[in-house]
């Protein structure tokens, strides 16, 4: 197990709704990732946070953001839920002292959007 | 990455058998490469890494070789166990820490 973990594991929300998600980072690591990940596919970036901002982002549009908090931990807000938002969304948290900032993936959360 | 929808590339090999897993990358500026096992209804674990200055890192009982000349990164699993059935995906680090993910291979393992 990694530390790093997610919640809610499950997740059913309707067109139209908000949703957030909740990720804490492992111990000692400053840096968090969120990633989609549709079934039977790899994981797609949609952002990073470091010391509390956006520190790169993928190709997911505005209704997606994000938050860290100073503990490290961090949010994925999703507004206007569409049906191809159901997906796993995974948190990952990285080091960015260390070398190679590996990322460490959580569990995640399955969305499901109806 | 590549995207295959649900129908994953799978490996199939017995039990003991030494199984290679295979990656094309797409971005000769990625400078680092990471594999990952991913179990159903888990998230992706950690396996190994390469930096690109390295042709060839070994793990316990995993192996992984880079060859920048055609963009190709492989995994190769000494005596594959059961606990070894999974989805692979490879991984790489180029501007930003952002990670791109290959589309994945599913290893089985037969008893």
């Amino acid at each position: 197990e990694t530390g790093v973990t997610q919640s809610p594991t499950h997740l059913i929300k309707t067109r139209g709704q908000q949703v957030t998600l909740r990720c804490s980072s492992q111990s000692g690591h400053n840096t968090v990732s969120w990633y989609q990940q549709a079934l039977g596919q790899g994981p797609q970036f949609i952002f990073q946070y470091y010391r509390e901002e956006e520190n790169g982002r993928g190709n997911f549009p505005p209704r997606f953001s994000g938050l860290q908090f100073p503990n490290y931990s961090s949010e994925l807000n999703v507004n206007a839920l569409e049906l191809d938002d159901s997906a796993l969304y995974l948190c990952a948290s990285s080091n960015d002292r260390e070398s190679t900032d590996t990322q460490y993936f959580g569990p995640g959360t399955r969305l499901t959007v109806l | 990455g590549e995207s295959v929808g649900l129908h994953l590339p799978t490996l199939s090999v017995q039990e003991g058998d030494n199984s290679i897993i295979n990656c094309a990358y797409s971005n000769s500026a990625s400078d680092y490469f990471i594999w990952y096992k991913q179990e159903s209804g888990k998230g992706p674990q950690f396996i190994i890494d390469i930096r690109s200055n390295m042709d060839k890192r070994q793990g316990q009982r995993v192996t992984v070789l880079l060859n920048k000349t055609v963009k190709h990164l492989s995994l190769q699993i000494a005596a594959t166990q059961p606990g070894d059935s999974a989805v692979y995906f490879c991984a790489e680090k180029h501007a930003g820490n952002m990670l791109t993910f290959g589309g994945g291979t599913r290893l089985m393992v037969k008893p």
